[in-house]
């Protein structure tokens, strides 16, 4: 079966530290991968999504950036963290059209 | 564009009554419709969703939504709450895939449903 795994769960980094959250699947191949930031425990904004190695899409200009070196891993990253990147950010990857997406537990993230 | 509104913040409702937490889209196109629960601090968990068919679906935990195409609209609904069904639940329609467009889920702003006892 699918899996999606994310971590860390909780993190809290300084003003200007680097970031990497890491997202990897699970059972399948060639997913297309998703990240969301929801932000004061309400709204899922979409950041970026890959249809592949290498293929990035960024959906709205900000201090962050993602990677995919392989298939089934998904990187998030800034080289400075900003107060504003606090957020609770999810990966996500696509599976059939029956169930849209299936949502990693999250990674809490606290820039102080 | 296409667009989810989630037009409550929040849903009180006593336990044992039903429930609705409403949901209208705008979207080019047959839409994909998905409710989705989260619990705090996790990720979202899939309750349903509406590709074609019957207007009326039935998902997890006894909730069920209704497709109403000439209102744009696609209610969550359930006969009788549950004190565990508090939670924070979100709306969602997929962008058609066409044009070499990947399609994206664009999510509402979520209601929260607290179920008294």
């Amino acid at each position: 079966s699918q899996t999606i795994h994310q971590w860390p769960a909780t993190l809290v980094q300084p003003v200007g530290s680097p970031l990497s959250l890491e997202c990897t699947v699970e059972g399948t191949s060639n997913p297309n991968l998703y990240w969301y930031r929801q932000a004061a425990g309400r709204g899922l904004q979409l950041l970026f999504y890959s249809v592949g190695i290498g293929q990035i899409s960024s959906e709205v200009p900000q201090n962050l950036s993602a990677s995919r070196p392989q298939d089934r891993q998904f990187i998030l990253s800034s080289k400075k963290l900003l107060l504003s990147d606090s957020g609770f950010y999810l990966c996500a990857w696509r599976g059939d059209r029956d169930h849209g997406y299936t949502f990693g537990s999250g990674t809490r993230l606290t820039v102080v | 564009a296409q667009s989810v509104a989630q037009p409550e913040d929040q849903v009180n409702v006593a336990e044992g009554n039903p429930l609705t937490v409403k949901c209208t889209y705008s979207v080019s196109g047959n839409p994909y419709l998905f409710w989705y629960v989260q619990y705090p601090n996790r990720g979202l968990q899939f309750l349903l969703k509406y590709i074609t068919g019957d207007n009326l679906v039935k998902g997890s935990y006894g909730f069920e939504a209704e497709f109403n195409k000439s209102q744009t609209s696609f209610h969550l609904k359930k006969p009788s709450a549950l004190v565990s069904d508090s939670a924070l639940y979100f709306c969602a329609v997929r962008t058609p895939n066409y044009g070499g467009a990947t399609n994206k889920l664009i999510f509402g702003t979520g209601t929260l449903l607290a179920v008294q006892p």
